[in-house]
């Protein structure tokens, strides 16, 4: 696609329940990564892959967050028993190479609140 | 762990006058930066970065950012500021992970511009 696309744009859940949230990069893109956003901070690295596989996940804060990239593209990252203070804005981007020279295309973001 | 930080997380000038964002990295390697500009309710735009093939970096809608390594620093510049430049800027670095990389942002600063 023309760019990274992240859906739904807006979220709100009841402490508790369980949501998913998905990322659609840009075609061919082999990195992806997942940055939670909190208000008026700036984004804090969750997750990364590279095609498939998650090369790292140092940044999921509990046991209760997990991502998945099971084809290589699209991606989705999914938290369980959600909580207060997971309410933010959850950003996707990728990457056409494996180096870090190349800057990351990011979508909009998904805001999440829990109520 | 290589790191940003930007000094002033409020930045207010008046139209046509000179923007600065400050910003110093701490690396123990070579770093590559970054600075990225996010508009309300938008994901994060690459402005400029710089991967050492010059100090002098120019970016989109007039930015430019010089790589001090003497001050660790990579402050952005804009000689006159317009309205539509109002948002808060990211100053970031890449870090490498095994396999790949991630991209670690400062906490942000806001650029107000006043008419």
């Amino acid at each position: 696609g023309a760019g990274v696309s992240q859906s739904p744009r807006y979220k709100v859940a009841k402490r508790g329940q369980d949501v998913a949230l998905r990322c659609d990069p840009i075609s061919g893109h082999v990195s992806l990564f997942w940055y939670q956003q909190a208000l008026g901070q700036g984004p804090e690295f969750l997750t990364y892959f590279q095609n498939e596989a998650q090369l790292d996940k140092s940044g999921l804060p509990s046991d209760r967050f997990f991502a998945e990239r099971p084809e290589g593209s699209v991606s989705t990252l999914k938290i369980q028993r959600t909580q207060q203070e997971d309410s933010a804005v959850y950003l996707c981007a990728s990457s056409s190479h494996r180096d870090t020279t190349t800057e990351a295309f990011f979508g909009q973001g998904t805001r999440l609140t829990v109520v | 762990a290589q790191s940003v930080t930007q000094l002033g997380s409020h930045v207010s000038v008046s139209e046509g006058a000179l923007v600065l964002l400050r910003c110093n990295y701490s690396s123990s390697v070579p770093p590559y930066l970054f600075w990225y500009v996010q508009y309300p309710n938008q994901g994060l735009q690459l402005l400029l970065k710089y991967t050492s093939a010059a100090t002098l970096v120019k970016g989109i809608n007039g930015f430019e950012a010089e790589f001090k390594k003497s001050e660790t620093s990579f402050h952005l510049t804009k000689p006159s500021a317009h309205m539509s430049d109002a948002a808060e800027y990211f100053c970031a670095v890449s870090e490498i992970l095994g396999g790949g990389f991630k991209t670690i942002f400062g906490a942000g600063t806001r650029l107000f511009v006043k008419a």
